[in-house]
């Protein structure tokens, strides 16, 4: 069973430059989530979706950051000004329905200059 | 406010000791709690998940106990082997799922 597919891996971007980030969740999870991990932290929940709903996105900077899951499959993740501070890890994770166990991806690292 | 504890933050052993890293939590109203590893620049690995209505969950050398009346949970490892090293998080599922800063584990040769 293929896990959950993320892209890109790496990313540098200046500092107001948008960037958007890829989750494709295993097949059939109806939850998806979106975390932040800083250097050195335990990831933070941005978003999280059940089927193509927003479910909670109470921590996500809505100023400069937009998330979308488009008939409740795959999702988009984007940023629009980047600042420094959001230099980070960016994970997504899909569960079959919300409270089963959860799968990560690989996560993309975000660089901001 | 739900928040998660790890101790300690750091944590090195001589290979083959066996060893027990901390999670605790502040609101005891949890549905399960799930152990992951994070190896360096990769995502987050599932090791174990402990439903709130199960007192521990055992695979391999590895056993997670839940004591959801004090908020805490325990990840012993028995044995402990350099390929253990990596960062141990502890993440409590309420509505949201929510982490703890890890431990990070080191086990020398």
């Amino acid at each position: 069973e293929a896990g959950v597919a993320q892209s890109p891996r790496y990313k540098i971007i200046e500092k107001r430059q948008s960037v958007a980030f890829w989750c494709n969740p295993i097949s059939g999870h109806a939850t998806l989530y979106w975390y932040q991990q800083i250097l050195g932290q335990g990831p933070k929940l941005l978003i999280q979706f059940q089927n193509n709903g927003v479910v909670d996105d109470s921590q996500l900077p809505k100023d400069r950051f937009s998330a979308e899951r488009l008939k409740g499959v795959d999702s988009t993740l984007k940023i629009q000004p980047a600042k420094l501070e959001d230099s980070a890890v960016y994970l997504c994770a899909s569960s079959p329905v919300t409270y089963t166990e959860a799968f990560f991806g690989q996560g993309t690292r975000l660089t901001v200059v | 406010k739900q928040e998660v504890t790890q101790i300690p933050a750091a944590l090195s052993v001589p290979e083959g000791e066996n060893l027990v890293l901390n999670c605790s939590f502040t609101d005891s109203a949890i549905y399960n709690l799930q152990w992951f590893r994070q190896d360096p620049g990769k995502g987050l690995t599932s090791l174990l998940l402990i439903q709130s209505s199960q007192r521990e969950q055992t695979s391999g050398r590895l056993n997670a106990s839940l004591d959801k009346s004090s908020g805490r949970s325990t990840l012993y490892i028995a044995a402990s082997q350099p390929g253990d090293s990596a960062t141990y998080l502890c993440a409590v599922r309420y509505e949201a799922m929510r982490f703890g800063a890890g431990t990070r584990l080191t086990v020398k040769p």
